[in-house]
């Protein structure tokens, strides 16, 4: 069965500072990956996916994420975190191409 | 190029009424699918639709129903409605059943009280 673990409910980073949020999916084929962030009371706009390929992929908003498959991990970055980052972030993976399964999401705080 | 568009933005009924939700796919997308998210959880899939027919459901029961019009638009009816469906109910349409990605609207918010 797929399944998606965000580890961290919630993390607070510091403006200017780095940014890695992690996923780990289990699925028994080779997924689709994708991370969406959304803010509050809004619906999800897509950061960046993972089909097949290079396993570093790069997205809107100078986010980047890794895929390895040994870990079953699709973590996000981000070297420099700005105020507008804060937001709720999800991980999914793609059943075929049917649906989405998410993780619990990780909330993102920055202060200045 | 139209994004995702849903109505209403927000929605109040009495347990045990039924409700309809909108959904206008981006321009091009021929398959829509529909997400419940509760308060702190993130999304559950409900059920997609491709030319018209249902094309996956998850774990949601028959009272969640679902149609696409040829225009692509599309409708989430429940029936019977339950405290628990309160949630945001969002719409994502795709090209070619999801295979380059979704792009979401920005969901109804139903109250069920």
């Amino acid at each position: 069965a797929q399944s998606v673990t965000q580890p961290d409910i919630h993390i607070t980073v510091s403006e200017g500072a780095s940014l890695e949020l992690r996923c780990n999916y289990s699925y028994g084929a080779t997924p689709y990956l994708f991370w969406y962030v959304q803010s509050p009371g809004q619906g999800l706009q897509l950061l960046l996916k993972y089909f097949s390929g290079d396993t570093l992929v790069q997205g809107i908003k100078g986010f980047e994420a890794e895929f390895k498959r040994s870990q079953s991990s699709f973590n996000l970055r981000k070297p420099s975190v700005h105020w507008s980052d804060a937001a709720e972030y999800f991980c999914a993976v793609g059943a075929g191409a049917n649906n989405l399964f998410f993780g619990t999401g990780t909330r993102l705080t920055v202060i200045p | 190029e139209t994004g995702v568009t849903q109505s209403p933005t927000h929605l109040i009924k009495t347990r045990g009424q039924q409700v309809t939700l909108r959904c206008s796919s981006q321009s091009g997308h021929n398959t829509v699918s529909w997400y419940q998210q509760a308060l702190g959880q993130g999304p559950q899939f409900i059920f997609q639709y491709y030319r018209e027919e249902e094309n996956g459901r998850g774990n949601f029961p028959p009272r969640f129903s679902g149609l696409q019009f040829p225009n692509y638009s599309s409708e989430l009816n429940v029936n019977a409605l339950e405290l628990d469906d309160s949630a945001l109910y969002l719409c994502a349409s795709s090209l070619v059943q999801g295979g380059n990605g979704y792009t979401f609207g920005s969901g109804t918010r139903l109250t069920v009280v």
